[in-house]
């Protein structure tokens, strides 16, 4: 069975540091492409950044581009989320998500429980 | 960047109505278009992908439809289980944008 178990996420001051970690299971993480995706309170989800399977592709949302950044440990099957700089507005639960590939396209296949980052001021 | 926009941003509607959500993306997508539902609480979960194919396990009352920049999600008899908060994404270029949701509520 596929898992992806998120933890990290507390209350933190605006400005301060936080680093999310994935823990995944179930499936050949190195052949993966892996997101965070947040979704604030009362709000739709938000595509936060993406890292290819070796980790050397990634992206990141305008958002959080400079202050955010995305890895991975294949070889203890994690995922991370290294968030500097934040903001009240990253107020939100985090989820990893693992993505499905398909000839011509892709989706969010799986999905943690998410962890909540609390930025407060 | 590709912006979605999704209408309606709600309704309300009966058991056993026909439902159509459209999501409009503001350059052409082809058809790397998907659609979620989301529950109170929970993950979202996806519907369908690539515009017009059903997930796996997912009833056959769903089904979408669209390509280049106009896509639809129809539910074509509205069941109890429906009433929920539903989602379309473009996987086509970074970054991956969501629309901001259609909430689907009974009458």
């Amino acid at each position: 069975e596929v898992q992806l178990v998120e933890s990290g996420g507390v209350v933190v001051q605006v400005g301060g540091s936080l680093r999310l970690s994935c823990e995944v299971s179930g499936f050949i993480f190195n052949d993966s492409t892996m997101h965070w995706v947040r979704q604030a309170p009362g709000k739709g989800p938000e595509w936060v950044s993406v890292i290819s399977g070796d980790g050397g592709t990634t992206h990141y949302a305008d958002s959080v581009k400079g202050r955010f950044t995305i890895s991975r440990d294949n070889s203890k099957n994690y995922l991370f989320l290294q968030m500097n700089s934040l903001r009240s507005e990253d107020t939100a639960l985090y989820y990893c998500v693992k993505q499905w590939e398909l000839r011509t396209s892709w989706y969010f296949h799986v999905w943690g429980r998410g962890t909540p980052v609390i930025v407060s001021s | 960047d590709i912006q979605l926009t999704q209408s309606p941003s709600s309704l309300s509607a009966s058991i056993g109505d026909r439902v159509t959500i459209t999501c409009r993306a503001s350059q052409g997508i082809i058809t790397y278009l998907n659609w979620y539902q989301q529950k109170p609480g929970k993950a979202p979960q996806l519907l369908t992908f690539a515009a017009s194919n059903l997930q796996s396990g997912v009833p056959s009352r769903f089904s979408g439809g669209g390509s280049g920049t106009d896509f639809t999600l129809t539910i074509s008899s509205l069941q109890p289980e429906d009433f929920a908060t539903y989602y379309c994404q473009q996987s086509y270029s970074s970054p991956f944008t969501f629309g901001p949701g259609t909430k689907v509520e009974i009458k």
